[in-house]
């Protein structure tokens, strides 16, 4: 079945670390996106990619840095310079184009130790 | 910027109705609904094209008013499988009044629905 896996469900960091977050999708969709969820706050743009190679930021991309070198990867690396990176971390992939609904992966749960 | 969802939380007993509000102060390209259950990822729910227009999705339906940038999501005769967090999610309008391909979403609307 075609989907979007996201691993591991729950990372835990320590200070200072980098820790990335993977996200792998068999859909052959063109476009992915990570977005961070706290409580109350919704779901908000981390990065996006349209095609490979290439990627923007998106409303909160400070201490996250992404990569895009295969169409179906999307790993997304917390930083050690996100100060709060406690959070719920969904990936999601569309079809290329405008209009098109977004597929979630089921979400990587960060904490700080 | 987020777009503004209300109310932030509505109660209602099984087969009573709800109405959700999304506005922006941008100008929209569409509006897209997903539901999201606690723990779980969102579920797409549906998306509003144009201006004026309204879908409907069993007794879920919504619609889209662009010269306001706002867009409502009507649930009747609610059930107790409604019960979850609904977002509103905007595509804003590009320079060329196609979409900028962002998908921004409001803080949501936490939805319960008791017996």
């Amino acid at each position: 079945d075609g989907g979007i896996t996201q691993s591991p469900k729950y990372l835990f960091r320590k200070e200072g670390q980098n820790v990335t977050l993977s996200c792998e999708q068999n859909l052959n969709h063109d476009a992915m996106y990570w977005y961070r969820q706290d409580p109350g706050q919704g779901l908000r743009l981390i990065y996006y990619s349209q095609i490979v190679n290439d990627f923007q930021k998106g409303d909160i991309a400070e201490g996250y840095s992404v990569s895009r070198e295969k169409k179906e990867s999307f790993p997304l690396t917390v930083t050690s310079a996100q100060k709060n990176p406690t959070a719920f971390y969904l990936c999601a992939s569309t079809p290329w184009g405008p209009n098109e609904k977004l597929f979630f992966g089921s979400g990587t749960q960060l904490s700080v130790l | 910027q987020q777009p503004v969802q209300s109310p932030q939380a509505v109660i209602l007993r099984e087969g009573e109705d709800a109405v959700i509000n999304c506005s922006s102060s941008k100008a929209l390209y569409s509006v897209h609904w997903y539901r999201q259950k606690h723990g779980e990822a969102p579920v797409f729910l549906m998306i509003l094209l144009k201006g004026g227009e309204q879908k409907g999705h069993e007794k879920i339906s919504a619609s889209f008013n662009e010269k306001k940038q706002q867009s409502s999501l009507y649930l009747t005769a609610s059930q107790l499988s409604y019960s979850g967090t609904y977002f509103c999610g905007t595509e804003r309008k590009g320079y060329s009044g196609g979409s900028n391909y962002k998908l921004t979403f409001g803080k949501g609307t936490l939805l319960t629905v008791n017996p």
